[in-house]
């Protein structure tokens, strides 16, 4: 089965840690670019951090820049998220989501997107 | 970075009627507009790429239309398993950004 299942999530202090990891199974993980995108509380979905199929090249919104490390390991079929420094704008539900680049057009999407682990920041 | 503003917040609509959700961008995305449809507790789902292309098994009634900074996503003949939240999201530039989202309730 094509799916995307995250875990990880938990209740933590803030200026805590988290790591968060996401299982990809049912497609070839090491041909695409991953992203976290998160949903805070009653907001809509918000951009995280991105890492490219090799795992050469990451990205992160400016929000979490310095506090949070995407990784993957390709022969585990798993991405990661490191997380320092929590905030309690840090909280919401996190996404883990595979892009598509379609070659011909250059258009891409996210095609498949798992559940979301929670984040609760709270002291 | 781009902001997508989606209007209205909330649309009350009964099955079997069709309904227009719109979305702004603040500066052009040409066509480079994708919408996502997401129930409580459950993954998000692609709806429509490239402004007005349907992702794969997603029936036609729906429709997207528009380019540059003005986008609809039409539903036509509502059925149960569409009242849920629907978010346009840009990939013009980065970071891609999101709208806050428009959600379909039934009336």
């Amino acid at each position: 089965e094509v799916q995307l299942v995250e875990s990880g999530g938990g209740l933590v202090q803030p200026g805590g840690s988290l790591r968060l990891s996401c299982s990809a199974s049912g497609f070839t993980f090491s041909s695409y670019t991953m992203y976290w995108i998160r949903q805070a509380p009653g907001k809509g979905l918000e951009y995280v951090s991105a890492i490219h199929s090799d795992g050469r090249d990451t990205f992160y919104a400016d929000s979490v820049n310095g506090r949070f490390t995407i990784s993957r390991d390709n022969s585990q079929n798993t991405l990661y998220l490191e997380m320092k420094s929590l905030r309690t704008e840090d909280m919401g539900v996190y996404h883990c989501v595979k892009r598509r680049t379609l070659v011909t057009s250059g258009d891409w999407y996210f095609d498949l997107w798992g559940r979301g682990t929670l984040v609760a920041v709270s002291s | 970075e781009i902001v997508m503003t989606q209007s209205p917040a909330t649309l009350s609509v009964s099955p079997g009627e069709r309904t227009t959700l719109s979305c702004r961008a603040s500066q052009s995305v040409s066509r480079n507009l994708a919408w996502y449809r997401h129930k409580p507790g459950q993954a998000p789902r692609l709806v429509i790429y490239a402004a007005s292309t349907r992702a794969s098994d997603i029936p036609a009634r729906f429709s997207g239309s528009g380019s540059g900074t003005e986008f609809t996503l039409t539903i036509n003949s509502l059925q149960s398993e569409d009242f849920a939240v629907y978010y346009c999201q840009q990939y013009e530039k980065w970071p891609c950004t999101f709208g806050q989202g428009t959600k379909l309730e039934m009336k």
